[in-house]
C-alpha cells in the first residue's frame, strides 16, 4: 500500500530558530496537508496543498507542495515552545478520500 | 462553533468482547473518518461515512464496523477485540469533496 516517510524523525531545536522538515512519497498525491498533534489530543490541521509546486503559509508556518506530487515540505520560523509536538503530512485524492499518514516528525524546543 | 466530539475519552475492555465508539462531526459537516492511530505512529484510515453509507474503507478487517445517522454523527463498532487493537481511535468530519478533516481528541481504547 501507500507509505509516507517523514523525515527528521526528531528534532531537538534553540528557541527562535528555524525548522524545516519534509514528506516523501513513492506514490503521486493530489492533496497534502500538514499536521500538528498535541500529547493526548487529535491532529490539528495547519496547512492544505492543492497544487503542484504551490507555497502556502499560515503565520510563522510554510509548507510547499513539491512538483513531483511525491513530497512536500514544512517551515517553522522562528521556533517558540509551543511548536512542540508531533508535525504529521497526510497525502489524499482529490475528493477527501484515501488519506495516509506518515509516521511524524516529534519537535522539541529547548528555551 | 463546537467542533468534533468524541466518547468516551477513555474505555478499557478485555480480549473477546465488543466496543462501540461515538463521534459528533464538527457543525455543517456531513462526512465523517474514522483512523486508528497506534502509540508512535500515524492516524491509519479505516472508513469514510457519507450519507449513511461507507464509502471508502482502508485495510481494516470486517471486526470492524460503523454506522452515520441521519444527523451525520457515527459509531464505530469493533467485535472480537485483540490485545492488537490497542490505540487511540480518532474520528474526522470535513465536507463532502472537501479535503481538510477537522479531528476530534479520540477515544483511547485499551484491550486487556
Amino acid at each position: 500500500g501507500q507509505q509516507l516517510n517523514q523525515s527528521p524523525q526528531s528534532m531537538f531545536i534553540q528557541e527562535g530558530e528555524d525548522v524545516s522538515m519534509n514528506c516523501t512519497s513513492s506514490s503521486i498525491f493530489n492533496t497534502w496537508l500538514w499536521y500538528k498533534q498535541d500529547p493526548g489530543e487529535g491532529p490539528v490541521l495547519l496547512i492544505a496543498l492543492y497544487k503542484a509546486g504551490e507555497l502556502t503559509s499560515n503565520g510563522r508556518l510554510t509548507a510547499q507542495f513539491g512538483i513531483t506530487r511525491k513530497d512536500s515540505f514544512l517551515n517553522i520560523s522562528a521556533s517558540i515552545p509551543s511548536d512542540v509536538g508531533i508535525y504529521f503530512c497526510a497525502g489524499g485524492d482529490n475528493y477527501g478520500q484515501n488519506f495516509v499518514f506518515g509516521p511524524g516528525t516529534r519537535l522539541s524546543v529547548l528555551p | 462553533d463546537a467542533g468534533v466530539t468524541q466518547s468516551p475519552t477513555h474505555l478499557i475492555k478485555t480480549r473477546g468482547q465488543q466496543v462501540t465508539l461515538r463521534c459528533s462531526p464538527k457543525s455543517g459537516h456531513d462526512t465523517v473518518s474514522w483512523y486508528q492511530q497506534a502509540l508512535g505512529q500515524g492516524p491509519q484510515f479505516i472508513f469514510q461515512y457519507y450519507e449513511e453509507e461507507e464509502r471508502q474503507r482502508g485495510n481494516f478487517p470486517d471486526r470492524f464496523s460503523g454506522h452515520q445517522f441521519p444527523n451525520y454523527s457515527s459509531e464505530l463498532n469493533v467485535n472480537a477485540l485483540l490485545l492488537g487493537d490497542s490505540a487511540l481511535y480518532l474520528c474526522a468530519s470535513s465536507l463532502e469533496l472537501r479535503n481538510e478533516q477537522f479531528f476530534g481528541p479520540g477515544t483511547r481504547l485499551t484491550v486487556l
